[in-house]
């Protein structure tokens, strides 16, 4: 199955600066790659997502990149504040059969 | 309209009981998802359903049994419970292929089991 890897772990930024998480997967064969983000203690929820056919999406503050060649995608944040503080998912599956998450990010926005 | 309704919301058991975990969707989602959520391991897939009377294996199933017998319900089963499975566990649904939003999970608000 696939297997998705995502890093760093945790993040750390001050307020107003971007942050960048990046996310490996396996399958080749993956064509849908969402983000999802899990404040504490509540449910995960999507935030922005990109099919194989797209190189980049963006909505307001937040970017994702997908290289198919290198099997890599990012989620870029910009001008972060401290709502932004949470845990981010990466994820990657073939149409919806089999979604595989990478491990999470803990993102810490420093007022 | 309530969504994606996980039931019981915490439970803890004893070493070798059972019990069902049950996930309720008024959406009229196609596909359902099971996974469990620990400290770092991120969101690992349990087993998922793409329709209903259908079942699939996920990443981490051995342990676990489902059965989705009508549409709207999804149920997760632990025939003899092992501290091991002590997690919180998540449903999720999408609607499926060929629908806008089709990959888009909606998420129970979780169930948080104890094994003791």
């Amino acid at each position: 199955g696939e297997n998705v890897e995502q890093h760093p772990s945790t993040l750390s930024v001050q307020e107003g600066d971007s942050a960048v998480i990046k996310c490996t997967y396996s399958d080749s064969a993956s064509n849908y790659f969402p983000w999802y983000k899990q404040e504490l203690g509540k449910r995960p929820q999507l935030i922005i997502d990109i099919r194989s056919n797209v190189g980049e999406k963006k909505d307001q503050r937040i970017a994702v990149t997908l290289n198919k060649t290198a099997k890599h995608f990012s989620l870029h944040i910009t001008e972060t504040q401290p709502e932004d503080s949470a845990v981010y998912f990466c994820a990657a599956s073939i149409w919806n059969n089999d979604m595989r998450f990478g491990a999470g990010t803990r993102l810490t926005v420093k007022p | 309209n309530a969504g994606v309704t996980q039931t019981p919301k915490f439970r803890v058991l004893k070493t070798g009981q059972s019990m069902t975990l049950l996930c309720a969707q008024d959406m009229n989602h196609e596909y359902m998802y099971w996974y469990r959520q620990d400290p770092g391991m991120g969101l690992r897939l349990i087993h998922y359903s793409v329709g209903e009377g259908t079942t699939a294996k996920g990443e981490v199933p051995d342990g676990y049994n489902v059965s989705r017998l009508k549409k709207q319900n999804f149920l997760l089963g632990l025939e003899s419970a092992a501290p091991s499975q002590t997690s919180v566990y998540f449903c999720a649904t999408a609607p499926g292929t060929g629908v806008s939003g089709a990959n888009v999970l909606t998420f129970g608000a979780g169930s948080r089991l104890t094994v003791l």
